[in-house]
């Protein structure tokens, strides 16, 4: 059983389209994050989702959008991509800042 | 503002050989810091951590050392195999739920 799980793998679109990443953990953990992981492999924090409440917002532009229908889920949701969107995006979970766990990722080109 | 750094961006050792691969925080607030390995096409893998009331903590074939004096970590390698081919990155955590990754040091193995 994977612990922390995302889809898709692979997302390939036009500029301008809307597209959603799912992410899913079964570790029981109450907080959840999107990563982002640019060409140079830089990882950056966007979101924290604690017991479905946004914690941390990293000033990411509203195109993006964080929804977390419960504990166990952060999807995440980008309208009228751009080019410079193009990423790897990552799902992460901890409990109680321990044990912080990583999904496969989700690779983004915008074309 | 936040920040956490390596010294070497590219990292070849000979396989058998110990490698030890540096990262410099400045947050001296962080009291937790992780040691990730991510390889091609996946996600960060969990290899070690240590709080910031010890300076040495070890697993299996990894030491992280911690000198908070200077806000220096490190992972030492013993025997690196082929497999260890990847690149790792440290993280520090603070006061916030939040991750703040180092830029990352590839490590490359030589037969």
């Amino acid at each position: 059983d994977t612990a922390v799980s995302q889809t898709p793998k692979y997302l390939v679109t036009q500029m301008g389209n809307d597209k959603s990443i799912k992410c899913e953990q079964n570790l029981g953990h109450d907080t959840m994050y999107w990563y982002k992981q640019d060409s140079k492999k830089f990882l950056k924090i966007m979101f924290s989702y604690n017991n479905k409440e946004l914690i941390i917002n990293e000033t990411v532009p509203n195109r993006f959008s964080p929804k977390s229908p419960d504990k166990a889920h952060l999807n995440l949701h980008i309208n009228s991509l751009e080019l410079g969107d193009s990423a790897v995006y990552f799902c992460a979970s901890s409990q109680l800042r321990q044990g912080y766990t990583f999904g496969s990722g989700t690779r983004l080109t915008v074309v | 503002g936040e920040s956490v750094g390596l010294h070497l961006p590219t990292l070849s050792v000979q396989e058998g050989d110990n490698s030890i691969i540096n990262c410099a925080y400045s947050n001296s607030a962080s009291d937790y810091f992780i040691w990730y390995k991510q390889e091609s096409g996946k996600g960060p893998q969990f290899i070690i951590d240590i709080r910031s009331n010890m300076d040495k903590r070890q697993g299996q074939r990894v030491t992280v050392l911690l000198n908070k004096t200077v806000k220096h970590l490190s992972l030492q390698i013993a025997a690196t195999q082929p497999g260890d081919s990847a690149v790792y990155f440290c993280a520090e955590n603070g006061s916030s739920y939040k991750l703040i990754f180092g830029s990352g040091t590839r490590l490359l193995v030589r037969p």
